[in-house]
């Protein structure tokens, strides 16, 4: 099985900065890579599919890179509503998602 | 509007069984493989299971296999898991979700706790 490995477990940043989530695979995974966030008690989001793909409303502010198995997801400056929990998840060989970052304000 | 409505949920006893049902509306449900995933409470999200658009192929975690069941009706627009021999450990909300780009639609979730 695939595992899939974010870092860092929590990550404190202020409104406006820059913030870049780690994820590995324990094994390639090509490109099959989506990230999601989560807002507390609501529904995962997809915001990127295949590494560096926006989903459709999603702002450009978030963006993905990578290939094989590391991959970042970076949001370019924080907004209040950017605080969240993100996973990474791979696609490539069943569907493996990280543990989850949590962004919190600092 | 895609929309994802799961219901189902409940409390159950170990080793009791359930029926979750996910009810598909705002796109052509026949023409997109569906998902299934679940969080427990406080924790991340785990993929459970999958079924191929015609409903002919499905795929599970190894942590459900031989115990849930995916199945979808496309007449009716409506995907089902049928669960069986539940642990306290399939404690969680269960999301059924579409696979467009990726897990691009999800449905709110429903919470089932298998306790005594």
């Amino acid at each position: 099985d695939i595992q899939m490995t974010q870092s860092p477990f929590t990550l404190s940043a202020s409104v406006g900065d820059r913030v870049t989530i780690t994820c590995r695979a324990s094994q390639t995974v090509g490109d099959w890579l989506a990230w999601y966030q989560q807002r507390p008690g609501k529904v995962p989001k997809l915001l990127i599919y295949k590494t560096s793909n926006l989903q459709i409303g999603v702002p450009a502010r978030f963006s993905g890179s990578g290939y094989g198995t590391e991959f970042t997801l970076t949001i370019s400056s924080l907004q209040p509503d950017d605080f969240a929990t993100y996973y990474c998840q791979q696609y490539n060989e069943y569907y493996t998602f990280g543990q989850g970052t949590k962004l919190e304000i600092k | 509007e895609v929309q994802l409505v799961e219901s189902g949920g409940g409390v159950v006893q170990p080793g009791g069984s359930l029926r979750l049902s996910c009810a598909a509306s705002g796109f052509t449900f026949s023409n997109y493989w569906m998902h299934w995933v679940r969080q427990a409470p406080g924790e991340g999200l785990v993929w459970v299971s999958r079924i191929s658009s015609d409903g002919t192929n499905t795929m599970y975690a190894d942590s459900v296999k031989g115990r849930f069941t995916m199945s979808r009706d496309n007449a009716k627009n409506t995907l089902y898991l049928q669960m069986n021999s539940l642990r306290v450990e399939d404690t969680a909300v269960y999301y059924c979700a579409r696979y467009g780009s990726a897990f691009d639609y999800w449905g709110l979730g429903t919470l089932i706790t298998v306790s005594s």
